[in-house]
């Protein structure tokens, strides 16, 4: 089974600044881990994945993730905050290897709205 | 190329009706699934279809159901409604392969958002 936390359901802070957006999962396979934002009376939109590979990957609008296995963490950042940032972010885990395949269905965090302070 | 498109964006219906919601995936996806979202209960997994067969469930009870048709559009429907499920519905489309999570995941449509009264 797996579980997401996110830290934090509303975070604020000044445009220009560093935005930090924590995310830890459970997971008794190995993940596949996603971070989704979602605007008001929007869906989801795709910011950045970890399937395999490097482990700190890097997505739209100048975000980055990176997965720690040892610390079960894919935390969300990015160097300096801008005003169109301000929504919604959900971390998501979904079971990952082939023998998961069929199986792929995502379970979200509870989301951490992020405010930008002018 | 088009996103997903789910209709109706909006609806309001009377506790103990039933409903429909639609969605169109994105040309050549054969997976959809659907998901609840409420502000009480957040995002949660409903089901999926792939290739016109329910491929996985989440806990909802029988009143939930869908299906999925040929060309991959899906269709959810919701009987003797409750106030309780109020909620925005997304639907996710995607190719349906594990090749498709490692290179592009799931795209979310805008929603249908019910408001049952």
């Amino acid at each position: 089974a797996q579980s997401v936390t996110q830290l934090g359901s509303h975070v604020s802070v000044s445009e220009g600044a560093l935005v930090l957006l924590r995310c830890n999962y459970s997971s008794s396979v190995p993940p596949y881990l996603f971070w989704y934002v979602q605007y008001p009376n929007q869906g989801l939109q795709l910011l950045l994945k970890y399937t395999t590979g490097a482990t700190l990957v890097k997505g739209i609008n100048g975000f980055e993730a990176e997965f720690k296995k040892s610390e079960t963490s894919f935390h969300l950042t990015k160097p300096s905050a801008h005003m169109s940032d301000a929504a919604e972010y959900f971390c998501a885990v979904t079971p990952g290897g082939v023998a998961n395949f069929g199986n792929e269905k995502l379970t979200f965090g509870t989301g951490t709205r992020l405010t930008i302070i002018p | 190329k088009a996103g997903v498109t789910q209709t109706p964006r909006y609806l309001i219906k009377t506790r103990g009706q039933q409903v429909t919601l639609s969605c169109s995936p994105i040309s050549g996806h054969r997976s959809v699934s659907w998901y609840q979202q409420t502000p009480g209960q957040g995002l949660q997994f409903l089901f999926e279809y792939f290739s016109e067969t329910q491929r996985n469930k989440g806990n909802f009870p029988g009143r939930f159901s869908g299906r999925q048709f040929s060309n991959s559009r899906s269709e959810m429907n919701v009987s003797t409604l409750e106030l309780g499920d109020s909620a925005l519905y997304l639907c996710a489309s995607s190719l349906g392969t594990r090749g498709n999570l490692l290179g592009y995941g799931y795209t979310f449509g805008s929603g249908t958002r019910l408001t049952v009264v």
